[in-house]
């Protein structure tokens, strides 16, 4: 069984619209992120939620909204799309301890034409 | 602030040589470290952790030790294979409310020739 799944595994769409991204873990971990991956391969984190709640909100345009239904979805709509934000976008699940180990999902190519 | 440092890639070996990947890191406080792989096409996978000085992370091969003296977590393998082609990341983690914030290196990309 895959523990963190995404959908679309690829998604590509115009400028100016809005898509979401889909995140669902089953390992019951209580936190979830997403982080974006550029084209050099950068990682950078964007949100984390714990139990629902926002926890982690890096700077990122407000485009970008993060909505978690239960703790083990957490959902990225990104309205307005722009050419910027094609990236690779992994969700990653953990559990709450000192040296907790996330797991990351297989990602999601988008390409903004 | 906190931040990792690895060694640009691409590195280019043939099969059975050894392999280090430099990392050092800059941090607030004992973060754990961390090392990610991530296969063509995949996301990132685990392959190896230190959650305190002096410990020693050890998966398929690889190792890294946890150098608090010169802030280092560098990657070594005896012998890679075609296989270990891939992107590794050194990572630390240290932890912020209830979730843990990983900081990622840039990556460095790993070829092995046959």
């Amino acid at each position: 069984d895959t523990a963190v799944s995404q959908t679309p595994k690829y998604l590509v769409t115009q400028m100016g619209n809005d898509k979401s991204i889909k995140c669902e873990q089953n390992l019951g971990h209580d936190t979830m992120y997403w982080y974006k991956q550029d084209s050099k391969k950068f990682l950078k984190i964007m949100f984390s939620y714990n139990n629902k709640e926002l926890i982690i909100n890096e700077t990122v345009p407000n485009r970008f909204s993060p909505k978690s239904p239960d703790k083990a979805h957490l959902n990225l709509h990104i309205n307005s799309l722009e050419l910027g934000d094609s990236a690779v976008y992994f969700c990653a699940s953990s559990q709450e301890g000192s040296s907790s180990e996330q797991y990351f999902g297989p990602g999601t190519r988008l390409t903004v034409t | 602030g906190n931040s990792v440092t690895q060694m640009e890639g691409p590195v280019t070996l043939s099969e059975e040589a050894f392999l280090t990947i430099n990392c050092t890191y800059t941090a607030t406080g004992y973060p754990s470290l961390f090392w990610y792989v991530q296969y063509p096409g995949e996301g990132l996978q685990l392959l190896l952790k230190a959650t305190k000085a002096d410990d020693k992370g050890s998966n398929k091969g690889f190792e890294a030790t946890y150098r608090k003296e010169t802030t280092s977590f560098h990657l070594e393998k005896g012998s890679v294979q075609v296989s270990d082609s891939a992107v590794y990341f050194c990572a630390l983690i240290f932890f912020y409310s209830s979730a843990s914030k990983i900081i990622f290196g840039s990556g460095t990309r790993l070829s092995i020739r046959p």
